[in-house]
């Protein structure tokens, strides 16, 4: 089942902080959060595997609510980098490791 | 990290040619690979799952005739689209499943393989 992801697009000034959202109507096993450049294939950012977690760096960083059903990245002090489109990908279990990602979120960054 | 190679990168072939695209794992061996096709400025839809050795589970609505995953070792997995069409142009990308020895599974991406069908 596709996670659903929010906003669908970000304009920010360099500097500026975001945050993205990813939500599933059950239980995940496992979010992933990925970046991709135009182009390009995606880059894995981090996984979140228990409820409640926070991890990641002062800059990026994501957080699994308690009932592991909604993730959020968040993005501080925002560089011309981060521009790309921002999707999560969830794992429900059963062991086959499968991902399905979300529709993607689009950050633009400006000077 | 892990490093998965796509081969080639992009493709044109004529209407009604098959067209294969190999993946590759080149540092780890990957029991489990996966095929994933994307539109411009859309997600990544997961196509199949390849197991080494084994037939490929593909996702609900992905035509297993059209689209033939081999995944002949540990390290190598194909996917031939077959009589392809301009419809079938799009944005191919394979990842392979690694332990990362921090308790789970990650996924490595290759570089993706553009497919223009004219």
């Amino acid at each position: 089942q596709q996670p659903v992801q929010s906003p669908q697009a970000v304009i920010l000034r360099e500097g500026e902080d975001a945050v993205i959202n990813c939500s599933s109507s059950k239980a995940l096993y496992s979010v992933h959060w990925y970046r991709q450049k135009h182009g390009e294939a995606p880059v894995f950012l981090m996984i979140l595997l228990k409820g409640g977690e926070q991890k990641g760096h002062e800059k990026i960083s994501a957080s699994f609510n308690e009932k592991k059903q909604q993730s959020s990245l968040y993005l501080t002090a925002s560089q011309l980098s981060y521009s790309g489109t921002y999707f999560c990908g969830t794992e429900e279990g059963g062991g086959d490791d499968k991902i399905i990602f979300g529709k993607g979120t689009r950050l633009h960054i400006l000077p | 990290g892990a490093v998965v190679s796509q081969h080639p990168s992009r493709v044109i072939c004529k209407s009604g040619t098959s067209v294969k695209i190999e993946c590759r794992s080149l540092d780890f061996q990957a029991t489990t690979m996966f095929w994933y096709r994307q539109f411009p400025k859309q997600s990544l839809m997961l196509m199949a799952t390849s197991n080494e050795g084994s037939k490929a589970t593909y996702e609900q609505g992905v035509e297993k005739d059209k689209f033939l995953i081999n995944h002949a070792s540990l390290t190598l997995s194909t996917l031939t689209v077959t009589s392809a069409h301009p419809e079938d142009s799009s944005f191919y990308i394979c990842s392979a499943s690694s332990y990362s020895g921090g308790g789970y599974n990650e996924q490595f991406f290759g570089p993706g393989t553009r497919l223009t069908v004219l």
